[in-house]
């Protein structure tokens, strides 16, 4: 079956560094997704990972391990407006589709 | 360019009253999606379209119904509302499926209640 996993909530200092967690579980893997969502709006993309290792793009990094089925988004230099829910989201072949399972989002709170 | 817009952003609606949820995208995307999310938890997807004329079930699909005549709009309907419909219901569309640009663009939802 499909599953992915995240922690429902993360608490971490202004101006540190943060690693959020994925693990997914899916038949026909082509790409993991991070996406960034405030309370109370529409979720918008930070990064893509098809291949095995990190992407970077400014404060925010993204690393996957195809093997392991694992994936981490790497926060640095935390500020107060980085206070979201991230979701992990996987591309995956199945039934002759392509189709993008969500995980349930970790809530990340930034104290000063 | 606007991007993906919603409309309404808010509604109430009383058990067994039918509404459309409308969406409009202006980047000439073929993939459009209609996903509801409850709650503490992740995006289900009700819809989606790959092209004008062509519609196909996610996840979720049962109580909604939804058309593809144009490119831009993508509606949502439903009929008979129950309250497990209460959610935020979200549009988005996107260059392809298969390649790299899957990047998805939302529109900034809907607000539903059913009482």
């Amino acid at each position: 079956g499909q599953n992915i996993d995240q922690p429902t909530e993360m608490t971490a200092t202004e101006g540190a560094i943060v690693q959020i967690n994925c693990t997914y579980q899916t038949s026909g893997f082509n790409g993991l997704f991070w996406y960034q969502q405030h309370a109370g709006e529409a979720p918008t993309f930070l990064s893509y990972n098809v291949l095995d290792g990190l992407e970077e793009k400014g404060r925010f990094s993204s690393f996957l391990s195809r093997s392991k089925g694992y994936s981490y988004l790497l926060l640095k230099e935390l500020q107060m407006k980085d206070s979201a829910s991230y979701l992990c989201a996987v591309r995956d072949w199945e039934d002759s589709n392509y189709q993008l399972i969500w995980g349930a989002g970790t809530k990340l709170i930034i104290k000063p | 360019n606007a991007g993906v817009t919603q409309t309404p952003k808010f509604r109430i609606l009383k058990i067994g009253q039918s509404m459309t949820l409308q969406c409009t995208q202006d980047m000439n995307h073929n993939y459009m999606y209609w996903y509801r999310q409850d709650p503490g938890m992740g995006l289900k997807l009700i819809y989606y379209s790959v092209g004008a004329g062509i519609t196909d079930k996610g996840e979720v699909p049962n109580g909604y119904n939804v058309s593809r005549s144009t490119t831009e709009d993508f509606p949502l309907r439903l009929e008979l509302a129950a309250p497990s419909q209460t959610s935020v219901y979200f549009c988005a569309s996107s260059q392809g499926m298969r390649t790299s640009s899957h990047e998805q663009y939302f529109g900034p939802g809907t607000r539903l209640t059913v009482t």
